[in-house]
């Protein structure tokens, strides 16, 4: 099946710094990738839907400018948290869509700790 | 708004059948996923539906009622590795996906 990764897998930073997460589509090309942020315990809740060559759309209540979203190429996404606080701490997740968008394919993650 | 509902934890034996249910309200809707995720890793894809029915795969079971929109997903044969959170998620179109809370399956010896 189609592989996604993520980088790092694990990152802790100071408040008011920024932290750039990567998403890359391995062996096939995403136009449009997803975001997501998981609070322990917790569902998965969309943040926003990265669009290559186009800005990302983002879902309600999450902060455009906070959170921006690159997808510069058809492997590539990122997520830069500005100004991180310590309630940014949470798992964020990146998918890519299969081609029937039947089945999202997931990264494995990335654990963000703001200290 | 867009809502998804399952039940938030079952509990069952090994080898025991278990059913987690899935009730859905959004504005569109493609079709039906489940996703399993063990603590501190990413989703896993397991089943979809799009069209009423029964889809079976392996041990797991899907099944969709369109016009209840309703959903399950049947686990048979309960093994001690199946314990993780389930996800059901809808694709509300344009490859979108909005996951339910999850139902966290803890199964017993």
């Amino acid at each position: 099946g189609a592989v996604v990764s993520q980088h790092p897998s694990w990152v802790i930073c100071k408040s008011g710094t920024s932290v750039k997460i990567e998403c890359r589509s391995l062996d096939f090309q995403a136009t449009t990738m997803f975001w997501y942020r998981q609070f322990p315990k917790q569902s998965l809740m969309l943040m926003a839907t990265s669009n290559e060559g186009s800005k990302a759309t983002y879902e309600q209540g999450v902060e455009k400018d906070k959170f921006l979203i690159n997808h510069a190429s058809l492997t590539l996404s990122t997520l830069t948290v500005t100004s991180a606080h310590p309630e940014d701490s949470s798992f964020y997740i990146c998918s890519a869509p299969g081609l029937d968008s039947s089945e999202q394919y997931f990264g494995p993650g990335t654990r963000l700790t703001v200290t | 708004g867009q809502s998804l509902e399952q039940p938030s934890e079952v509990t069952a034996v090994e080898g025991a059948i278990v059913q987690i249910n899935c009730t859905y309200q959004t504005s569109g809707f493609y079709g039906l996923s489940w996703y399993q995720q063990h603590d501190g890793g990413a989703p896993t894809f397991l089943s979809y539906n799009a069209l009423d029915g029964l889809e079976e795969t392996g041990r797991f079971s899907s099944f969709l009622s369109r016009s209840d929109s309703y959903g399950y997903l049947l686990l048979q044969e309960l093994q001690m590795k199946d314990s993780a959170s389930y996800f059901c998620a809808v694709n509300t179109g344009g490859f979108k996906t909005i996951f339910g809370a999850g139902t966290r399956l803890f199964v017993k010896a």
